[in-house]
């Protein structure tokens, strides 16, 4: 079976500090994986993603992932936070032929403090 | 309106009711999904619909019916509901479903099953 695990549930940090949001992916298929984010009363949206290539992915806001796939990973990154980043993220996995249907992690809630 | 648009944003609802939440994307896209985001719990895909077609019911109750009538729109209509249906509701659209394409989500409806 498939399954996204998102090992922190919450992250605190200072503004401009870096910041890695853990996310290990279980798959015996390759897989696609996402990074998407979660402001207050908003729906969701897509930061980065990966498909093939290059391990090291860049996404929107600054955020840039690692594809580790020897540890079955999908870290996501920032070097220097700010107050706005607050928000829910969510990694993410579309393996194989299942088209469309996305497993999510439980989510990491990052606060960014003053 | 641009992108994912969701109504009501919010709805109270009796477990005798029936209403219907309606999603409306404005970005040409070919498929179309249900999430359900309960607290503390993962993202549920809930329904997959491609050119109109549903391509995936992810074992979700019967009192939970879903409706496309062309590629733009998707209803879920909701009767005799139960408390712990309460949640926000996420719909999504995507080009297509193959590839890995990225899905843009709407604000979501907070459903309350009183």
């Amino acid at each position: 079976a498939q399954s996204v695990t998102q090992l922190d549930s919450q992250v605190p940090v200072f503004e401009e500090a870096p910041v890695e949001l853990r996310c290990n992916y279980s798959s015996s298929v390759s897989v696609y994986l996402f990074w998407y984010v979660q402001y207050p009363n908003q729906g969701l949206q897509l930061l980065l993603k990966y498909l093939s290539g290059s391990t090291l992915v860049k996404g929107i806001n600054g955020f840039e992932a690692e594809f580790n796939k020897s540890q079955t990973s999908f870290h996501l990154r920032k070097p220097s936070v700010h107050i706005s980043d607050t928000a829910e993220y969510f990694c993410a996995m579309e393996g194989g032929t299942s088209y469309g249907k996305l497993t999510f992690g439980q989510g990491t809630i990052l606060t960014v403090h003053p | 309106e641009t992108g994912v648009t969701q109504t009501p944003r919010h709805l109270v609802m009796g477990m005798t009711n029936k209403k219907s939440l309606k999603c409306e994307q404005h970005l040409g896209h070919n498929a179309m999904y249900w999430y359900k985001q309960s607290a503390k719990k993962p993202l549920e895909l809930m329904f997959v619909y491609n050119f109109k077609e549903q391509t995936e019911n992810n074992s979700v109750p019967s009192r939970f019916s879903p409706e496309c009538p062309n590629s733009s729109h998707l209803f879920l209509h909701l009767h005799t509901l139960q408390p712990e249906d309460s949640a926000l509701y996420l719909c999504a659209s995507s080009q297509a479903i193959q590839g890995a394409y990225e899905q843009y989500f709407g604000p979501g409806t907070r459903l309350t099953v009183t």
